[in-house]
């Protein structure tokens, strides 16, 4: 079986671009969450999604979004960069919610200059 | 946003040494999980606790749910060096819904 798959690892952006971010869950997982990891924040929550609907939010500012497709493929997008978001951005993949053994991808760094 | 108590931040170990780790959280927890997380990767699940006392071993690891429900410990027992990294504990709150809460992580480093 198929781990989670995040693509690209590791994006160099500059400030006011927008990026975009996936996440292929496992296979027959329907629920997928985001976090932003930093050396002085850790793990931070973004947002979850489950059979293509944000179920909970993250308090992030607006420029961070995401959606999920009925395949339960999830993209998160970021406009406008800024440098305090370079980041790790993790995907964990659920098989629903209310299982709450969480795996996660390997990561895409993200790094704006 | 909410995170959990995680201590210690860091600890210098010499192989073969015994390792101890915890979370305190302020609200009840139903669910505790134990990640590992090596560098430039995403964490990866060692260890997940359901019931309030459980006790669960995975190898030279050992975690526990506290019985109030606001703490767990991860143990590693033995420790080679390929133990080191960071170690996540994350827990789930009653009230919420799979939004997981993390602590800040606990850098293990261990002397040859």
């Amino acid at each position: 079986k198929a781990g989670v798959t995040q693509t690209p690892r590791y994006l160099i952006k500059t400030r006011g671009q927008q990026v975009t971010l996936s996440c292929s869950p496992i296979s027959g997982h329907r629920s997928v969450s985001w976090y932003q990891q930093t050396p002085g924040q850790g793990l931070q929550f973004l947002f979850e999604y489950f059979s293509e609907t944000q179920r909970n939010k993250g308090n992030f500012p607006g420029r961070f979004s995401g959606r999920q497709f009925s395949n339960s493929r999830s993209e998160m997008n970021v406009s406008t960069l800024e440098l305090g978001d370079s980041a790790l951005y993790l995907c964990a993949s659920v098989g629903v919610p209310g299982n709450t053994e969480a795996f996660f991808g390997q990561g895409t760094r993200l790094t704006v200059v | 946003g909410q995170q959990l108590n995680q201590s210690p931040q860091s600890m210098f170990i010499q192989e073969g040494e015994d390792v101890s780790m915890n979370c305190t959280s302020s609200s009840i927890f139903n669910t505790w999980l134990w990640y590992k997380q090596d560098p430039g990767e995403g964490p990866v699940l060692l260890i997940a606790l359901y019931k309030a006392g459980e006790l669960t071993s995975n190898g030279r690891l050992t975690a526990q749910f506290g019985i109030t429900r606001k703490d767990s410990f991860l143990n590693i027992s033995a420790s080679i060096p390929s133990d080191v990294g960071i170690y996540f504990c994350a827990g789930r709150n009653i009230q919420g819904a799979q939004k997981l809460v993390f602590g800040q992580g606990t850098r293990l480093t261990i002397n040859p």
